[in-house]
């Protein structure tokens, strides 16, 4: 199957920094790429869509100034907190889109804990 | 706009036996993807079987399989033999068709225990 990955896979910070996260799909290339954010038991939210060499879709409420995506290539997506706070904590997942033919399927990555201190 | 809703936010199985998860979407499209992701206390999202809305065929991948009603808008996965490790939380997921985004939409998930 198609692989995602996702890095680092957790991430402590101080209040106030920058981190980022990075989004590859290893084995195809990926016309969009996503962003969502998922809290404890709950669903995931989408937060954004990114296609390559183009600037990103961003969901309503969530701000893109503070969440910064850029699309490199077709297999990397990086998405920036920008001065994160500690409601920024939060696990944050990628995913990639392969469409070929009449399939059109996400792959995920394996996720980022964010924790801001 | 498209919802999905899994009614079922628990669901119990004893190890060998069957289960089914409950899935019901709306959508006025007739073609479209149906999906069940499964994460694990990993939290890694796992493909676990996918169905095209044209295919009048019930999609299946090994001990998952499912229901797929389209008229009655019902996607329900059914997990037979059940192992440990089918412990999840399982999302059901629609995607429409030629969609120049292609985002997904998620239900609430349903958590899977199983009893050994």
């Amino acid at each position: 199957g198609a692989v995602v990955s996702q890095h680092p896979s957790w991430v402590i910070c101080k209040s106030g920094t920058s981190v980022k996260i990075e989004c590859r799909s290893l084995d195809f290339q990926a016309t969009t790429m996503f962003w969502y954010r998922q809290f404890p038991k709950q669903s995931l939210m989408l937060m954004a869509t990114s296609n390559e060499g183009s600037k990103a879709t961003y969901e309503q409420g969530v701000e893109k100034d503070k969440f910064l995506i850029n699309h490199a290539s077709l297999t990397l997506s990086t998405l920036t907190v920008t001065s994160a706070h500690p409601e920024d904590s939060s696990f944050y997942i990628c995913s990639a889109r392969w469409a070929s033919g009449s399939l059109d399927t996400q792959y995920f990555g394996p996720g980022t804990r964010l924790t801001v201190l | 706009a498209q919802t999905v809703t899994q009614s079922q936010p628990e669901m119990s199985v004893q190890e060998a036996e069957t289960v089914t998860l409950s899935c019901t979407y709306d959508t006025s499209e007739s073609d479209y993807y149906l999906f069940w992701y499964k994460q694990p206390p990993s939290r890694q999202m796992i493909l676990v079987i996918r169905q095209e809305a044209y295919k009048q065929q019930n999609a299946t991948e090994n001990r998952f399989s499912v229901n797929f009603q389209k008229a009655a808008k019902s996607f329900s996965l059914k997990i037979s033999d059940s192992q440990l490790g089918d412990a999840a939380m399982y999302f059901c997921a629609y995607l429409e068709y030629g969609g120049s985004q292609g985002n997904l939409i998620f239900g609430k998930g349903t958590k899977l225990s199983v009893k050994p």
